[in-house]
């Protein structure tokens, strides 16, 4: 069975860093590419950043673009979302998931920025 | 403003027929394949059709997707109290060179 779980998340100030953890299992991970989306409180979903699966390859969202980097540690079966210049509006549940397709996804970890 | 419009909401009775639209432009919707998502209260989303049309192991066959040109659609037939979620159709931007959401659809079965 597939499984992903984020963790990482909790308070910071505004301009602050945070790097988020999601560890797979149950599938070959190097094998697929994958994905970060987040879900401000009470909004939708928002598409984050993606890698491929050798890690060579990454995109990001417009909102993020320049602050967050995306990494994956193969041997270790791990994503990262390293965030830095974090704002207020990047307050949200951050989800990984597998794939470009984005299945599944992981139970989410929220990432709180204030003050 | 999403890059993708849906209906914020759409509802029905049990049993009926309720379909959703995704609407977008030629540089997501008409190059590329649309997935759409169920996300129950409280959870995490789920994938519920890939490719447009096709549906992972699980997915029951009341639920069906399509795309016509820069638009797409979701359909939910034999509609079930427990299909009251928010629905999400997907895409990649080949402008963006990312993925983009729909602004989601919340489903009411009345």
């Amino acid at each position: 069975e597939v499984q992903l779980v984020e963790s990482g998340g909790g308070l910071v100030q505004p301009g602050g860093s945070l790097r988020l953890s999601c560890v797979a299992s149950g599938f070959t991970f190097s094998d697929y590419p994958m994905t970060w989306v987040r879900q401000a409180p009470g909004k939708g979903l928002e598409w984050v950043s993606a890698i491929s699966g050798s890690g060579d390859t990454t995109r990001y969202g417009d909102s993020v673009r320049g602050r967050f980097t995306i990494s994956r540690d193969n041997s270790k079966n791990t994503l990262y979302l390293q965030m830095n210049s974090l704002r207020v509006d990047d307050t949200a549940v951050y989800y990984c998931a597998k794939d470009w397709k984005c299945d599944p996804w992981g139970q989410g970890t929220l990432v709180t920025v204030s003050s | 403003q999403s890059v993708l419009t849906q209906p914020p909401s759409a509802s029905g009775t049990p049993g009926q027929r309720v379909t959703i639209s995704c609407s977008g432009r030629s540089s997501n919707i008409g190059s590329n394949t649309v997935n759409w998502y169920q996300q129950l209260p409280g959870t995490a989303p789920k994938l519920l059709v890939y490719s447009n049309s096709q549906r992972p192991s699980g997915v029951p066959d009341r639920f069906s997707g399509s795309k016509s040109g820069t638009s797409a659609s979701l359909a939910i037939s034999g509609l079930q109290s427990e299909d009251e979620a928010d629905y999400y159709c997907a895409v990649w931007d080949d402008s963006l060179n990312g993925g983009v959401f729909g602004g989601g659809t919340k489903l009411t079965v009345l």
